[in-house]
């Protein structure tokens, strides 16, 4: 299994530009989700979803979109990219079980100029 | 609203005990964890507790739970250079049956040679 992948690893982008994260999991998890990690401030929920078409807003959707259009895929699109979305995105997935483990890929560190 | 609270930075010598601490909110939290983040890389889960046990041990790793106080901390013994990175805690409200986690800021885990 090669877990939670996610393209690119590093990106810069010009404001209003648009773009999509991809993400990608091979463990037939059902959940999903997207974060943005900024200093000091943790871990913020961008938007997640429970199953295939079903998505829903976390803490901080504004100027993200998500689709689930299959278990495995789960990408993040900045429609038009600001400064104030600079951040490192982390998608994860988790299984259902006891201890719902939490999976994450290894980061989209993105620059908006 | 749900909210995780961590103190941002703890430094130890080699070979010393490190605690770092952790409160939240949600009292009907039923399962907490302990993620860690190594410089570039995303998280990877340490250990959780579920929220009826006191206290969970696994290797050089001890978690206390006190539910009264809302207060989780995570201790290491004899801490190496290899256990620097960012700890996070996070926890999975009762009402979720989504996967959804909440993390706090992250402490920053410096040690010293």
């Amino acid at each position: 299994n090669a877990g939670v992948t996610q393209t690119p690893k590093f990106q810069v982008l010009k404001t209003g530009q648009s773009m999509t994260l991809q993400c990608a999991q091979d463990m037939n998890h059902e959940y999903m989700s997207w974060y943005r990690q900024d200093p000091g401030m943790g871990l913020r929920l961008i938007h997640y979803s429970v199953g295939a078409g079903i998505t829903d807003q976390g803490e901080v959707p504004n100027g993200y979109n998500v689709s689930r259009s299959t278990t495995e895929d789960f990408p993040l699109r900045l429609l038009s990219a600001a400064p104030s979305q600079t951040s490192v995105y982390f998608c994860a997935s988790t299984g259902r079980g006891s201890y719902n483990e939490q999976f994450f890929g290894p980061g989209t560190r993105l620059t908006v100029l | 609203g749900e909210d995780v609270e961590q103190s941002l930075f703890l430094s130890v010598r080699e070979g010393d005990s490190s605690v770092i601490n952790c409160t939240y909110t949600d009292s009907s939290s039923t399962y907490l964890y302990w993620y860690k983040q190594e410089p570039g890389a995303g998280l990877q889960l340490l250990t959780y507790i579920f929220s009826n046990m006191d206290m969970k041990q696994d290797q050089r790793l001890t978690v206390l739970l006190n539910k009264k106080d809302k207060h989780l901390s995570l201790r290491i013994a004899d801490t190496q250079t290899g256990d620097s990175a960012i700890y996070f805690c996070a926890e999975r409200g009762g009402s979720s049956n989504t996967g959804k986690l909440i993390f706090g800021q992250g402490t920053t885990l410096q040690v010293k040679p």
